[in-house]
């Protein structure tokens, strides 16, 4: 099966950078998403990773280290809009669905 | 970006009834579908997925009767809750997966089971 953990919260003040990390345990490992999720909405695609290194997508990006299980998501340049819960997924080598963390609630404050 | 839609995006019912959420794919062909369910303040949750013109794969604990998938076409899949309960009530959404790998997820169908 897979796990991930990804911290519960995170504030942090406008036109800052956070990271928010993810650890993952998983029998077959395809890649790693992110996804931003605001209050009553659904998912949105944010970045994915197959391979290590980093992604870069805007103000947003995407880092992967596979020997260390482990990734992280980095916004820069915060804005009040970022407020929102982010969550890291695991895409297995099987049927290739996602398996979600439990999301990070990004407060960003004035 | 790849559009997915869902039908309905809210819906109330009674308990006993049965409801069907659609999730179409717009402008991309998806041979496999997956639907997902999250309870408030909580990650998604696989239910099942659904392959186009097979039998849905379902996770562990999700009753296969309870919850029919039907997928029938490349850009179309329906989830039906059959004589749902209050503990039916979630947000119930579908992604859909294009070529490059990538999900993309419908807006969400909210039930209420009342």
């Amino acid at each position: 099966g897979q796990s991930l953990e990804q911290p519960s919260e995170v504030t942090a003040v406008e036109g800052a950078i956070v990271q928010i990390n993810c650890t993952y345990q998983t029998s077959g490992f395809y890649g790693l998403s992110w996804y931003q999720q605001h209050d009553g909405g659904a998912p949105t695609f944010l970045s994915y990773n197959a391979l290590d290194g980093l992604e870069e997508t805007g103000r947003f990006s995407s880092f992967l280290s596979r020997s260390d299980s482990y990734g992280y998501l980095l916004l820069q340049e915060l804005q009040m809009k970022d407020s929102a819960s982010y969550f890291c997924a695991v895409t297995d080598t099987g049927r290739r669905a996602l398996t979600f963390g439990s999301g990070t609630r990004l407060q960003v404050q004035p | 970006g790849a559009v997915v839609s869902q039908h309905p995006s809210r819906v109330i019912c009674k308990s006993g009834t049965s409801v069907k959420i659609e999730c179409r794919s717009l402008d991309f062909q998806a041979t496999t579908m997956f639907w997902y369910r999250q309870f408030p303040k909580q990650s998604l949750m696989l239910m099942a997925t659904s392959n186009e013109g097979s039998k849905a794969t379902y996770e562990q604990g999700v009753e296969k009767d309870k919850f029919l998938i039907n997928h029938a076409s490349l850009t179309l899949s329906t989830l039906t809750v059959t004589s749902a309960h209050p503990e039916d009530s979630s947000f119930y959404i579908c992604s859909a997966r294009d070529q490059a790998d990538t999900q993309y997820f419908g807006p969400g169908t909210r039930l209420t089971v009342l």
